[in-house]
């Protein structure tokens, strides 16, 4: 089956612009995590969203990030007013549930981040 | 906190034969999970062996098989007959529950390995 798809695969954009970065999760997949992934680093936590409960927003790192996730579906990260140190790859995934989370979380592709 | 360290930032490996990348963590949890990702030049993060930290026994997955030694919080990963496919950077990443409810992913900052022809 299909898995986790993200877009844009790249962006570039202009230092005080605003972007939004796009993941469709696996179908029937509650849990949804977002991750940043800087030159040279391992992942980052960003954000989680399961099912209808209140998402874990504990590493967004300012209230420039913001995430959705509409119909328990797709999610969107916005970034506010992009400045240069947000070039980075930022990295979806999804699990089917909050328990088996633990043990299988599927990566999209990733979108590579460029700001200018 | 948790932190993941991986000590090596490049290794290589001639094809077929067997390299063992390190890690070790730093947490206080008693209950957890362990897990070692592979990254190829595609970006796609593949799942390449998992370990339940109450587990004693080591997981193994076809070549690849991890040395858990919990109470020294290492967790290597053994790569055996090496492949040209196996390129990539690896992390290695700790998982345990935080206190806003959510099951969240650790990394360390990855091993790129390169097997060479």
């Amino acid at each position: 089956g299909a898995g986790v798809s993200q877009s844009p695969s790249n962006k570039v954009t202009e230092k005080g612009k605003d972007v939004e970065l796009r993941c469709d999760p696996i179908s029937g997949h509650t849990a949804l995590y977002w991750y940043r992934q800087s030159l040279g680093q391992g992942l980052e936590f960003l954000i989680y969203f399961q099912g209808n409960s209140a998402p874990d927003k504990s590493g967004l790192p300012s209230d420039r990030f913001s995430a959705e996730r509409t119909g328990g579906s797709v999610s969107t990260l916005t970034i506010q007013r992009t400045q240069q140190e947000d070039s980075a790859v930022y990295l979806c995934a999804s699990s089917p549930s909050r328990d088996r989370g633990v043990l299988e979380q599927y990566f999209g592709p990733g979108t590579r981040l460029t700001v200018t | 906190a948790q932190t993941v360290t991986q000590s090596q930032p490049e290794m290589s490996v001639q094809e077929a034969e067997t390299v063992t990348l390190s890690c070790t963590y730093d947490t206080s949890e008693s209950n957890y999970y362990l897990f070692w990702y592979k990254q190829p030049p595609s970006r796609q993060m593949i799942l390449v062996i998992r370990q339940e930290a109450y587990k004693q026994q080591n997981a193994t997955e076809n070549r690849f098989s991890v040395n858990f030694q919990k109470a020294a919080k290492s967790f290597s990963l053994k790569i055996s007959d090496s492949q040209l496919g196996d390129t990539a950077m690896y992390f290695c990443a700790f998982m345990t529950h935080s206190g806003a409810g959510s099951y969240q992913l650790t990394f360390g900052k990855g091993t790129k390995l390169s097997v060479i022809p």
